[in-house]
């Protein structure tokens, strides 16, 4: 079975400042691997996932298969990237699995 | 369009009863997932259907069932509802399994 862990609940950075958010995950199979985004009374939206290789928002994320995880970086917080976050890992039968998520708050 | 729209928007239940909550996905789309997420959880896979075949299911006992209508909306069935069934119920669609899921705004169920 699959499981994603978030390790950090809360993550507040000042602006400006780098931010890192944790992602690891266990699973037997290749994975496929997902940020998702929640802004303040919006709804859960894709951030990205990490076949598509890009760079969102200025945030990156890259799969490191041997130490499984899939953490995501931005060098600048912004006030805006204030939100919760999700990784995300999808196996080969489609099924989503969800890590418990990380608040950030970027102070000004 | 409007995205993926999600009815009712929040009901109160009390235990023992049943409800059904509704998915109206994106126009094209052709696959459903339900989701339950529990205050300071993420997201929990329930279900997801296409083409309106279940494809797959999650560790939810069987008083939960959905099923997906030709015109691709969906329903979700809780049956005799518990206090821990509390929980925002997402709806997800998708072109096809596999592809970027879309979310709707969610149905707040609160079980009394």
């Amino acid at each position: 079975a699959q499981r994603v862990t978030q390790p950090e609940k809360l993550l507040s950075v000042f602006k400006g400042a780098p931010v890192e958010l944790k992602c690891n995950y266990s699973y037997s199979g290749s994975p496929e691997l997902f940020w998702y985004v929640q802004y303040s009374r919006q709804r859960l939206q894709l951030l990205l996932r990490h076949i598509s290789r890009e760079s969102i928002k200025g945030f990156t994320a890259d799969l490191n298969k041997g130490e499984t995880s899939f953490h995501l970086k931005k060098p600048f917080a912004q006030e805006e990237d204030s939100a919760m976050y999700y990784c995300a890992l999808e196996a080969h039968d489609y099924k989503l699995s969800f890590g418990a998520g990380t608040t950030v708050t970027v102070r000004a | 369009d409007a995205g993926v729209t999600q009815s009712p928007t929040h009901l109160i239940k009390t235990r023992g009863q049943h409800v059904t909550l509704r998915c109206s996905p994106i126009s094209g789309h052709k696959s459903v997932s339900w989701y339950q997420q529990v205050l300071g959880q993420g997201p929990q896979f329930i279900f997801q259907y296409y083409e309106k075949e279940e494809r797959g299911r999650g560790n939810f006992p069987d008083r939960f069932s959905a099923r997906q209508f030709p015109n691709y909306s969906s329903e979700l069935n809780v049956n005799a509802l518990l206090l821990g069934d509390s929980a925002l119920y997402l709806c997800a669609s998708s072109l096809s399994s596999g592809n970027e899921q879309f979310f709707g705004p969610g149905t707040r169920l609160t079980v009394l």
